[in-house]
């Protein structure tokens, strides 16, 4: 079964660019959308972005001057890069196989396990 | 303040049923499907009811999911203690063109 591992620092300097890597095993990246989705300590969830395989993006748009969201189906991987982090960045980071299809929305499963990261000095 | 409204926590006794609301607008639950996640303590949210009221494999079939109009509901029957959760509901949604979620609901067996 597909299994989703998130990866990167955990400690991130203000101003500076979060960079975390989703990698997926157990199954092919291909012919799927994939999600980051975000929780910051003691809250809900917010939904940050996803990338088909192929490449196209859609990101939240209260994110989406910051957000870069990339593929590389050789190793399949998908990326997340925040710039410009300040402390209201600081929340747990999970990445997700969005069951959206061209005939509509999906649902998200699986997750990964998540990955805290920090934004302070 | 999350675009779908969920009460922030509910109780009930093990055995009973309980039931969770989601309330939203016509841009979202009124017309997309909602799906419902259970974040247990310390772990990874995971999908517990997908397009408004669909089980997963593998989920008990205590819960179930509905809706009508701009609201959804998710109940869960036959309380026991390892429901003990948060639970999330979400949608499409179309004007903002993007997923939005509820605020959680901290749901406690008593």
């Amino acid at each position: 079964q597909v299994q989703l591992q998130e990866s990167g620092p955990g400690l991130v300097k203000p101003s500076e660019t979060l960079s975390l890597t989703c990698t997926v095993s157990g199954g092919s990246i291909s012919s799927y959308y994939w999600s980051w989705i975000r929780q910051p300590p003691g809250k809900g969830l917010e939904w940050i972005g996803y990338i088909y395989y192929s490449g196209s993006t859609n990101y939240n748009p209260s994110l989406k001057s910051r957000v870069t969201i990339s593929v590389d189906t050789s190793k399949n991987q998908f990326s997340l890069k925040l710039s410009s982090v300040t402390a209201a960045d600081t929340a747990v980071y999970y990445c997700a196989r969005d069951h959206t299809a061209t005939v509509g929305p999906g649902w998200f499963d699986p997750w990964g396990q998540g990955t805290l990261v920090t934004v302070s000095s | 303040q999350s675009v779908l409204t969920q009460p922030p926590s509910v109780s009930e006794a093990p055995r009973q049923r309980v039931t969770i609301s989601c309330s939203g607008s016509s841009s979202n639950i009124g017309n997309n499907a909602v799906n419902w996640y259970q974040q247990l303590p310390g772990k990874a949210p995971k999908l517990l009811i997908y397009y408004d009221d669909l089980l997963p494999s593998g989920v008990s079939d205590r819960f179930s999911g509905s809706k009508s109009g701009t609201s959804a509901s998710l109940a869960i029957s036959g309380l026991q203690s390892e429901d003990e959760a948060d639970y999330y509901c979400a949608a499409w949604d179309d004007r903002l063109n993007g997923w939005v979620f509820g605020g959680g609901t901290k749901l406690t067996v008593l």
